[in-house]
């Protein structure tokens, strides 16, 4: 089956960088995406990752690995407005070639001063 | 670029009504519309997908009659909830994949339903 899993709820300091991690269990890989959302609002793109290696965008980093089915996503200097849900999401090909994103239920990070 | 308008941002309507929600990619052509639906503190649940000009696909579980989906145009696709019920009441959320453009999702702002 699909199965994305990825830590309920963390918790950082202001200033501080944390690492939050996805694990996926999809056929068809066909790319994963980070999102953030704020409560209430909808989800706006953070990154993504198709090939394994590090994307590094500002202060927000993304890793993939593949072959482990894993991605991080690093959040560096953290900032008060950081704190949000961290949406992972897994870009599938189905039998009929048609890609789905497939969620995980999301990462929720509190940052306190 | 890549602007995603949802309209209504909130709406309250009686059980048994019906509500319909627009969703317009503004500034880009938006060759298939996913339509979401998120209860609190739950990750995005897909409803169906749409391509310009052609019926919809509904997930698993998603009645079809229910949540009419049309997208006429390759910058406009409505959701209607028909019949609504207080179980219906969620956020409901479009994101539209531009045409040619590889990976790129953009959402709309969302829309809270509340059926009484």
């Amino acid at each position: 089956g699909q199965n994305i899993d990825q830590p309920t709820e963390m918790t950082a300091t202001e200033g501080a960088i944390v690492q939050i991690n996805c694990t996926y269990q999809t056929s068809g890989f066909n790319g994963l995406f980070w999102y953030q959302q704020h409560a209430g609002e909808a989800p706006t793109f953070l990154s993504y990752n198709v090939l394994d290696g590090l994307e590094e965008k500002g202060r927000f980093s993304s890793f993939l690995s593949r072959s482990k089915g894993y991605s991080y996503l690093l959040l560096k200097e953290l900032q008060m407005k950081d704190s949000a849900s961290y949406l992972c999401a897994v870009r599938a090909l189905n039998a009929g070639n048609n890609r789905k994103l497939i969620w995980g239920l999301g990462t929720s990070l509190a940052v306190n001063p | 670029g890549a602007v995603v308008s949802q309209h209504p941002s909130w709406v309250i309507c009686k059980s048994g009504t019906s509500v319909k929600i627009e969703c317009r990619s503004l500034d880009f052509q938006a060759t298939t519309m996913f339509w979401y639906r998120q209860f609190p503190k739950q990750s995005l649940m897909l409803m169906a997908t749409s391509n310009e000009g052609s019926k919809a696909t509904y997930e698993q579980g998603v009645e079809k009659d229910k949540f009419l989906i049309n997208h006429a145009s390759l910058t406009l696709s409505t959701l209607t909830v028909t019949s609504a019920h207080p179980e219906d009441s969620s956020f409901y959320i479009c994101s539209a994949r531009r045409t040619y453009f590889n990976y790129g999702y953009t959402f709309g702002s969302g829309t809270r339903l509340t059926v009484v």
